[in-house]
């Protein structure tokens, strides 16, 4: 499995755009770029996918370069309820309709007033 | 509607007690999970269950005994408690792609918070 490395901490202010961005120079042809949020006492949410180049919903955005060795995910104007931490996940294609989750440590990334 | 929920919230119980945690998924999910996040919030899978067979079973005690009674329930047994097994116990469902897909999307509960004295 690639190994993910991404900041332990970033802070921000309401209303700024935040960018955290993960490292996984091993990623590899059949994995995808999977980014999900964690709230204290909540289990870990979805935000968003992506195999390569850019990919928007309507939380983030998740931009990933031609070598797709890192990814960057983007969050617009970003509000007091976005404090949670961030984590950057690749997950393997595979032949099943499963995939096993590996978790690393995750941005904490705290909102300000 | 509750998508995956957990019952108990919370769990406190002493040594050498044997315990269960409850898990459901109205989501029609073909594949559900346990995962385990200690004091340091690191998140490990456990086991995984697809249409009621286990899938993975990653490294753990056998005093942890999953069960899946129907494709909509996992629960989690575990026997014998010890202090490290103090933990925030997360369960989660994925539906299954089919061959070829990545089940990336994968839907967890609140958690059970299992405090062992």
């Amino acid at each position: 499995l690639a190994k993910t490395t991404q900041p332990i901490s970033m802070d921000s202010y309401e209303g700024q755009e935040v960018n955290i961005t993960c490292s996984h120079n091993n990623i590899a042809t059949n994995d995808y770029i999977t980014w999900y949020q964690q709230f204290p006492s909540q289990g870990p949410r979805f935000i968003i996918q992506g195999y390569k180049t850019k990919v928007t919903n309507e939380v983030a955005s998740l931009f990933i370069p031609a070598d797709r060795k890192s990814s960057t995910l983007s969050l617009p104007r970003v509000s007091l309820s976005d404090t949670a931490v961030y984590y950057c996940l690749v997950v393997p294609k595979g032949n099943s309709g499963y995939s096993t989750l590996t978790f690393g440590k995750g941005t904490m990334l705290l909102v300000s007033p | 509607d509750t998508a995956v929920s957990q019952t108990p919230k919370y769990l406190v119980t002493q040594m050498g007690n044997d315990k269960s945690i409850k898990c459901e998924q109205n989501l029609g999910h073909d594949t559900m999970y346990w995962y385990k996040q200690d004091s340091k919030k690191f998140l490990k899978i456990m086991f995984s269950y697809n249409n009621k067979e286990l899938i993975i079973n990653e490294t753990v005690p056998n005093r942890f005994s999953p069960k899946s009674p129907d494709k909509a329930h996992l629960n989690l047994h575990i026997n014998s408690l010890e202090l490290g097994d103090s933990a925030v116990y997360f369960c989660a469902s994925s539906q299954d792609r089919g061959s070829g897909k990545s089940s990336y999307e994968q839907y967890f509960g609140p958690g059970t918070r299992l405090t062992v004295t």
